[in-house]
């Protein structure tokens, strides 16, 4: 059984730097073809795609925050961590991690299949 | 940067069909994801590969694609179907994840 769980602060102040950590369990990161994402929710709006890391070390980020996102992986302690630098009021979200794969030829591959149960991160001064 | 429209809302009564669709230019080339998601929960995913159903989803909710157009449907739709949906793909790379701006579902 699958099970990703988010970690990290509630509440960080403007220009801080978010540390956030996904601890999962039921899967490797070090096996061919998994991936485990980011996304993010604000209060009442729509969900945003962050970034996303495979087992093999290629990352992905989005381009309008690129800039700003480091994703890493920790494959003996089934963790990826997400920094996100430069934190604004507008960054207030609910965070997500979940679990991906790609390059397999059946199931939901390159969906993002199973989701954490989020953490709200308020940004305020 | 590339976007992903859906209709911001949806209503429909019970024992009807639901039809939730999702434009984008890169459809054509890169399969389509849809998520459910209820108040104060996590997204589950309903669709992937544009029509096929995960395990343990109810044979109601069904995908398909046309062009830059890509919709979910839901059959006999219930009370519990109330719910956000949420369209997803990739950029025309693939490189790149969005999402749509999400279909609130109503059920009269």
């Amino acid at each position: 059984q699958i099970t990703l769980k988010e970690s990290g602060p509630t509440l960080v102040k403007p220009t801080q730097t978010l540390t956030l950590t996904c601890t999962f369990s039921g899967f490797s990161l070090s096996t061919s073809g998994v991936g485990v994402g980011w996304i993010r929710q604000p209060p009442g709006k729509a969900l945003e795609w962050l970034a996303l890391i495979y087992w093999n070390d290629d990352k992905r980020y989005s381009p309008s925050l690129k800039s700003r996102l480091t994703i890493t992986k920790d494959t003996s302690k089934n963790q990826v961590v997400l920094t996100m630098t430069n934190m604004d009021p507008v960054d207030t979200a609910t965070y997500y991690c979940a679990h991906s794969t790609t390059g397999y030829s059946s199931g939901p591959d390159d969906a993002f299949d199973i989701w954490g149960q989020g953490t709200m991160v308020t940004v305020s001064s | 940067s590339y976007e992903l429209t859906q209709p911001p809302s949806v209503s429909v009564s019970p024992g009807q069909t639901a039809r939730i669709t999702c434009s984008g230019d890169a459809l054509p080339k890169q399969y389509a994801y849809w998520y459910q998601q209820k108040p104060g929960q996590a997204p589950v995913l309903v669709i992937y590969k544009d029509s096929e159903r995960p395990s343990g989803i109810p044979e109601r909710f069904s995908g398909s694609s046309s062009g830059t157009t890509v919709t979910l449907t839901i059959s006999g739709v219930q009370a519990e179907d109330e719910a956000d949906y949420y369209c997803q793909s990739a950029d025309s790379s693939g490189t790149h994840k969005v999402f749509g701006g999400g279909t609130k579902l109503t059920v009269l």
